[in-house]
């Protein structure tokens, strides 16, 4: 089965620190796609980062780096220099890809909260 | 702009009735997606679409329909079979690989 888990339902972090989300999921392909989301309370999905599992490097936006760590399959966000508005669910997904179609799997979510 | 468009924002369903969810884009992608997402859930994918006339059940189908009649549309039915509609509906395409788009969703409850 490939799955996504996700093991910190929750977390919280003063502004101006730094939080690592973490994220650990299952494959047997060797060329996947891996993504983080953010849901802020309005709902909307919103794409974080995205990284290509041939890419050795760690892939940034900003604020946001990740951690890839295929040989132990392990995709961590780090948020720097948090901000109110980092406030969100955040999740963590994968592409499956089953003969010529593709999907995004989702991890069940880590509720960030950042505080003032 | 291109995006994605759901509608209606909120949806009420009576016991034994059905109800179609819209999702229109205009991104000119081929496949489109259907999640549901609960609390505690993440989001959980229902039907999804690669290509015109074609589509693949997901992960909890059942009490679902779907069609795909043109590249842009993708429109969910909640039939009467499933027995716990309530939920947040989220619809989604992408070119392959590059990163999914959302449109912002419909909220269905039973009344």
């Amino acid at each position: 089965a490939q799955t996504v888990t996700q093991s910190q339902p929750e977390m919280s972090v003063q502004e101006a620190e730094t939080v690592t989300l973490s994220c650990t999921y299952d494959t047997s392909e060797n060329n996947y796609y891996l993504f983080w989301y953010k849901q802020p309370p309005s709902r909307q999905m919103i794409l974080v980062i995205r990284q290509e599992a041939y890419k050795q490097q760690n892939a940034t936006e900003n604020r946001f780096s990740v951690n890839f760590q295929k040989a132990a399959k392990s995709f961590s966000l780090k948020i720097s220099d948090s901000q109110l508005g980092d406030t969100a669910m955040y999740f963590c997904a994968f592409v499956v890809r089953q003969g010529g179609s593709e999907k995004l799997v989702f991890g069940k979510g880590t509720k960030l909260t950042v505080n003032p | 702009d291109g995006g994605i468009t759901q509608s209606p924002k909120y949806l009420f369903r009576k016991e034994g009735q059905n109800v179609t969810l819209s999702c229109e884009q205009n991104l000119n992608h081929d496949a489109m997606y259907w999640y549901r997402q609960d609390p505690g859930q993440g989001l959980r994918l229902i039907y999804y679409s690669q290509i015109v006339n074609d589509f693949q059940k997901g992960d909890i189908a059942e009490g679902y329909s779907v069609s795909r009649e043109k590249k842009e549309s993708f429109p969910l039915t909640v039939t009467s079979a499933q027995k716990n509609p309530t939920a947040f509906y989220l619809c989604a395409s992408t070119v392959r690989g590059y990163g999914y788009t959302f449109g912002s969703g419909t909220r269905l409850t039973v009344v």
